[in-house]
């Protein structure tokens, strides 16, 4: 089955900016999207790629480059409630989700 | 606008035990799944509905059943609880091919001892 890599655990300060990665195997693949989780809460939606490029919403993009099978989240000028667990997420014939970047955001 | 409400948010079930979680949502959508998240885990779909009618087994559905009961509502079965299944239920719903993505409900804890 599909299977996804994004980092355990990514660490910056207010204000900074942060990139998570993702890569996927291509296998009948649609596109990527992004949630983001805060501790107890459900998942929410941030964005989707199908095509290459950058796709900029507000402070959040989302990047996809199709040839290397591969993805970001970039968050820019992080505030504190930025702290979450960001889920890259395989669009295909059903969705599966990566195993989760835990973002710490330090005051 | 509700969205996706699931009930109940919370549960402890001795093993052995059978219950059902449900899921209903307001937003005329197609699809519906529901998806467990273990400790530190991303979500592992279990089983989802296309559209009414028709039910599909996810990536793990050993030990569920479902039942989608209308276009709004879609049941997840645990027939003889174990242990194993000790974990966060979130139900989820889509438009059928929709890129934004799923709305999903505030998760059901579940713990079996």
């Amino acid at each position: 089955g599909q299977s996804l890599e994004q980092p355990s655990e990514v660490t910056a300060v207010e204000g900074a900016i942060v990139q998570i990665n993702c890569t996927y195997q291509t296998s009948g693949f649609y596109g990527l999207s992004w949630y983001q989780q805060h501790d107890g809460g459900a998942p929410t939606f941030l964005s989707y790629n199908a095509l290459d490029g950058l796709e900029e919403t507000g402070r959040f993009s989302s990047f996809l480059s199709r040839s290397d099978s591969y993805g970001y989240l970039l968050l820019q000028e992080l505030q504190m409630k930025d702290s979450a667990s960001y889920f890259c997420v395989f669009y295909g014939q059903n969705f599966v989700f990566g195993p989760g970047t835990r973002l710490s955001v330090l005051p | 606008n509700a969205g996706v409400t699931q009930t109940p948010k919370f549960q402890v079930l001795k093993t052995g035990q059978s219950m059902t979680l449900q899921c209903a949502q307001d937003m005329n959508h197609n699809s519906m799944y529901w998806y467990r998240q273990d400790p530190g885990m991303g979500l592992r779909l279990i089983y989802y509905s296309a559209s009414e009618g028709t039910t599909d087994k996810g990536e793990v559905p050993n030990g569920y059943n479902v039942s989608r009961l209308n276009k709004r509502e879609f049941s997840l079965r645990l027939e003889s609880a174990a242990p194993s299944q000790t974990s966060v239920y979130f139900c989820a719903s889509s438009r059928t091919g929709d890129n934004y993505g799923y709305t999903f409900g505030s998760g059901t804890r579940l713990t079996v001892v």
